[in-house]
C-alpha cells in the first residue's frame, strides 16, 4: 500500500499541552498537506508544507517535512478541546497523486 | 457558495443493489475526485477526473464507475453492491491535479451494504 503511516494512532492531553504527530511514507513525497476531520464531518485543509520547506509556522501549528526520511510532522502547541478531531498527512507520491495517511485522533480534555 | 455537496447522507442497500452517490461542486474546480474512508485504513483513492469527459481510477477501483458530463457533477456508481463497500464515501475538488492543490471535501455519505 501506498498509505502514510501515522503516529501514534491515538493521542489523549490535557487543554494547553502541546500534541506531536508523525506521518512517514515509503516512497518518496512532495509537497505535503496535513487535514483535520471532525467527528462525521468531512476534510478540511489545514497547511501546506512544500518539497523545498523544512519547516512551516501557521498560528499554533508547526509543520516539519524531510524529504530524505519521506516524513513530517504536525505540532499544536496550547492545545484546546476544539483541538479534539482526527489529523491527516497527505503526500503527493511521483506520479503527483494526493496518498493519505491512516490518522492519528487527538482527544483535548478541558 | 456552497463548496463541494454530496447526496445522500445516509443509505443502506442490500447485497447486489447498484446506487448512486451524487457529488457536485460550484467553484469551478476542473479536478474531482472520490474516496473511501475505512477504520484505520485512512482515506483511499477510488476514481477521479481531471476536467469533463476524462477520468481515471484510483487505488481502489473495483465495483464502482464514474462519469463526469459536466464541470460541476461527479457521480460515483455502485453497479452492484457488496458488503465489502460498506464504507464513508467522501468527494473532494481542486482548482489543481498537480503541484500544491488542496482538496475540498464533502462532508460524506455513509453506507451500509446488509
Amino acid at each position: 500500500s501506498q498509505q502514510g503511516e501515522e503516529d501514534p494512532q491515538a493521542l489523549s492531553i490535557q487543554e494547553g499541552e502541546n500534541a506531536t504527530m508523525n506521518c512517514s511514507y515509503k516512497t518518496s513525497i512532495n509537497n505535503l498537506q496535513w487535514y483535520r476531520q471532525n467527528s462525521g464531518r468531512g476534510l478540511v485543509h489545514l497547511i501546506l508544507i512544500r518539497s523545498n520547506e523544512r519547516e512551516k509556522h501557521s498560528g499554533r501549528l508547526r509543520v516539519t517535512l524531510d524529504t530524505s526520511k519521506k516524513s513530517s510532522s504536525l505540532l499544536i502547541t496550547a492545545s484546546r478541546a476544539a483541538d479534539t478531531a482526527s489529523y491527516f498527512c497527505a503526500g503527493r507520491n511521483p506520479t503527483d497523486k494526493l496518498i493519505f495517511g491512516t490518522g492519528t485522533r487527538l482527544q483535548v480534555f478541558p | 457558495n456552497a463548496g463541494v455537496t454530496q447526496t445522500p447522507k445516509f443509505q443502506v442497500l442490500k447485497t447486489g443493489q447498484s446506487m448512486t452517490l451524487q457529488c457536485a461542486q460550484d467553484m469551478n474546480h476542473e479536478y474531482m475526485s472520490w474516496y473511501r474512508q475505512d477504520p484505520g485504513m485512512g482515506l483511499r483513492l477510488i476514481h477521479y477526473s481531471v476536467g469533463a469527459g476524462i477520468t481515471d481510477q484510483g487505488e481502489v477501483p473495483n465495483g464502482y464507475n464514474v462519469s463526469r458530463s459536466t464541470t460541476e457533477d461527479f457521480p460515483l456508481r455502485l453497479l452492484s453492491a457488496a458488503p465489502s463497500q460498506t464504507s464513508v464515501y467522501f468527494c473532494a475538488s481542486s482548482y489543481s491535479l498537480a503541484g500544491v492543490g488542496e482538496l475540498f471535501f464533502g462532508e460524506g455519505s455513509r453506507l451500509t451494504v446488509l
